[in-house]
């Protein structure tokens, strides 16, 4: 059974910086892209960053490029997300999400995690 | 980038009766690379339908998905109770790797 267990959130302030971690468990993690999407409180569905099975290509919407750093280790099955300078407007759950191409591109996001709680507020 | 636009917004419904979702592109998406989602409350997205037409493993065959170029719709044929959510829509890409609509809510009537 796949599963995708997001930690990290929390509270932080304006500014401050926080790292996402998401465990996977249940298939060959080195295989797949991996990303992140974001949901505000209330709101849609955010495209935030994305990452190949081998972490050497990396994406990054507008919002966040810059401040945030995606990343992984195949070895820990763990998928990372590097938060900085972070503002009001990242408040949002962070869902890790599994692709189903080694490549970002051109891939449907079969399963997804319960996602964390980032709250970003002085 | 490919702007996607959901309607209706809020859709009120009875179960048993018919639902049609509507997602309309700013531009030509390959129907290979069009997905639906559902999102319930308190949980993540689960995916419904990818390629505008395939069912996800696990899906009930009252879901289904249609269309082709900009316009695209998935039909619930007879609601369940536990069809009542949230849908978004999704073209998955190169360059953003996924762009998703804004949702319908689909609410019982």
């Amino acid at each position: 059974e796949v599963q995708l267990v997001e930690s990290g959130g929390g509270l932080v302030q304006p500014g401050g910086s926080l790292r996402l971690s998401c465990s996977a468990s249940g298939f060959t993690f080195s295989s797949y892209a991996m990303h992140w999407v974001r949901q505000a409180p209330g709101k849609g569905l955010e495209y935030v960053s994305a990452i190949s099975s081998n972490g050497g290509s990396t994406y990054y919407a507008d919002s966040v490029k810059g401040r945030f750093t995606i990343s992984r280790d195949n070895s820990k099955n763990t998928l990372y997300l590097q938060m900085s300078s972070l503002r009001a407007e990242d408040t949002a759950v962070y869902y890790c999400v599994k692709g189903q191409t080694r490549g970002y591109s051109y891939g449907k996001f079969d399963y997804w995690g319960q996602g964390t709680l980032v709250t970003v507020s002085s | 980038e490919i702007v996607l636009t959901q309607s209706p917004g809020t859709l009120s419904l009875s179960p048993g009766e018919r639902a049609t979702l509507s997602c309309r592109a700013s531009q030509s998406v390959s129907s290979s690379y069009l997905a639906w989602y559902q999102q319930k409350p308190g949980q993540a997205p689960r995916l419904l339908i990818y390629g505008a037409s395939s069912r996800a493993t696990g899906i009930p065959d009252r879901f289904s998905g249609s269309g082709s170029g900009t316009d695209f719709t998935l039909t619930i044929s007879r609601l369940e109770p536990e069809d009542f959510a949230v849908y978004y829509c999704q073209q998955y890409g190169s360059s953003p790797p996924a762009t998703f609509g804004q949702g319908t809510k689909l609410e019982i009537k």
